[in-house]
Formats: C-alpha cells, structure tokens, sequence
C-alpha cells in the first residue's frame, strides 16, 4: 500500500518561500514509473494542480505558478519536495502529494492520481 | 486551458436513490483522460474512477462512469449514507496538464 506524507511549516509570511515536503512509502520513487504530483485546494474551494516531477527529474509545472516554482526529487530520501516562492494570502490553502499516474493498458495512456497524502494547511500571515 | 463544467452545484437526495453527476469539458477530451473523485470534509480526495468509465480498486459497483467528447456522466446507482460528499471531476491534456471541475456536493435530502 502506497502512503505520502506531506511535512512543512503551517504558517509562512507573505513574500517568504514555502517549503514542503512529501515522503513515500510503499513503492519507490525511481522505480514505480509513474510521477509525483502537487496539488492544492483553497479553503472551501475546488482543486488545482500544481505541478508533477518524474523520478529523472523532469518537470512540468502549472503556467500560473510556474515563475514561482520548484519541486525537486530526492532519492534517497524517497520523496519529493515543492518550493513556491514570494508567497502573498492568495496561497492559503491545503497542500497535497500524490501519485500522478500514466497507466498504460496496451491500447492507450490513462492519467489519474490513485494515492494521496492526508494534506497539509499552509497559512500565509504576518 | 479545458474548463471543467460540472452539474449541478448541490444535489439533494436521499439514501437509495440514483445520483447523476455531470462533467462538461469545454472542448474534447479523451475517454482516456477523464477521472471521478470523492472527496469527504477534512480528507484528501479518493480516486472513483479512471478513462471515464474504469472503476479504481475497491470502489463499489454502485459507482459507474460513461461519457465521451464533452459529456460526462457519474452516476451512483442506489445511494449509501457514506456517499454524500464532494464529487469532482479531472481531465489530463493541454496546459496546464490537469484541471479539475469546480465540483458538485451530494447532500442528504
């Protein structure tokens, strides 16, 4: 069973970089084949994807946040990590990680997110 | 960017009634490509269904999926009292590569 664990700090100050974290378990990063994803939902909002990394290190991000941006892999940790910086009020929200996967069935790709972590509420305040 | 159009907002119900639930994509997405989730107050997103119509491991067959192009349906056969929740639906494809509906929430009538 797979199980992500988000960890960061609860409150930054606006303009500060948030930095976040999430440790797998149960399947390894470099060797599952599939990407690691961020997503976040704004208090009683809708959910936006941030940004996924494969285990080389490709990227792809989301346009609006993506002069912000930074989410990086390290294996031997088993987890992945995100930076936004220049944080403002506008980014409240939970923050997820999840398995963003690319499922091949041999006729055709599917892409879904099958596990999540349990979320992490970053506050921006001074 | 594909916009997600779900319908409607709240739907009122009661336990053994059939749900459907609507995703409207603003341009053609690929059966492929279109995913169900749930979502409860205070826990992160469950995965219900993949390619539009596969039902992700341990989902109960009352939850099924159709739809092609720009309409999409969820529908829950006979509602259980855990299934009122957030419903939102995903689609993978241009940039940004994944987007989400706004979502519909499934209340007790």
């Amino acid at each position: 069973q797979v199980q992500l664990q988000e960890s960061g700090p609860g409150l930054v100050k606006p303009s500060q970089t948030l930095s976040l974290n999430c440790r797998v378990s149960g399947d390894s990063i470099s060797g599952s084949g599939h990407y690691w994803t961020w997503i976040r939902q704004h208090p009683g909002k809708g959910l936006e994807w941030i940004g996924h990394i494969y285990y080389s290190g490709r990227t792809s991000y989301n346009p609006s946040l993506e002069s912000r941006l930074t989410i990086s892999v390290d294996m031997s940790k088993n987890q992945f990590s995100l930076k936004l910086s220049s944080m403002t009020a506008a980014d409240t929200a939970v923050y997820y990680c999840a398995t963003d996967r690319h499922y091949y069935d041999g006729s055709g790709y599917y892409y879904y997110f099958d596990y999540w972590g349990q979320g992490t509420l970053v506050t921006v305040s001074s | 960017e594909i916009v997600l159009t779900q319908s409607p907002g709240t739907l009122s119900l009661s336990p053994g009634e059939r749900a459907t639930l609507s995703c409207r994509p603003s341009q053609s997405v690929s059966s492929n490509y279109l995913a169900w989730y749930q979502q409860k107050p205070g826990q992160a997103p469950r995965l219900l269904i993949y390619g539009a119509s596969s039902r992700a491991t341990g989902i109960p067959d009352r939850f099924s999926g159709s739809g092609s192009g720009t309409d999409f349906t969820l529908t829950i056969s006979r509602l259980e009292p855990e299934d009122f929740a957030v419903y939102y639906c995903q689609q993978y494809g241009n940039s940004p590569l994944y987007t989400f509906g706004q979502g519909t929430k499934l209340e007790i009538k």
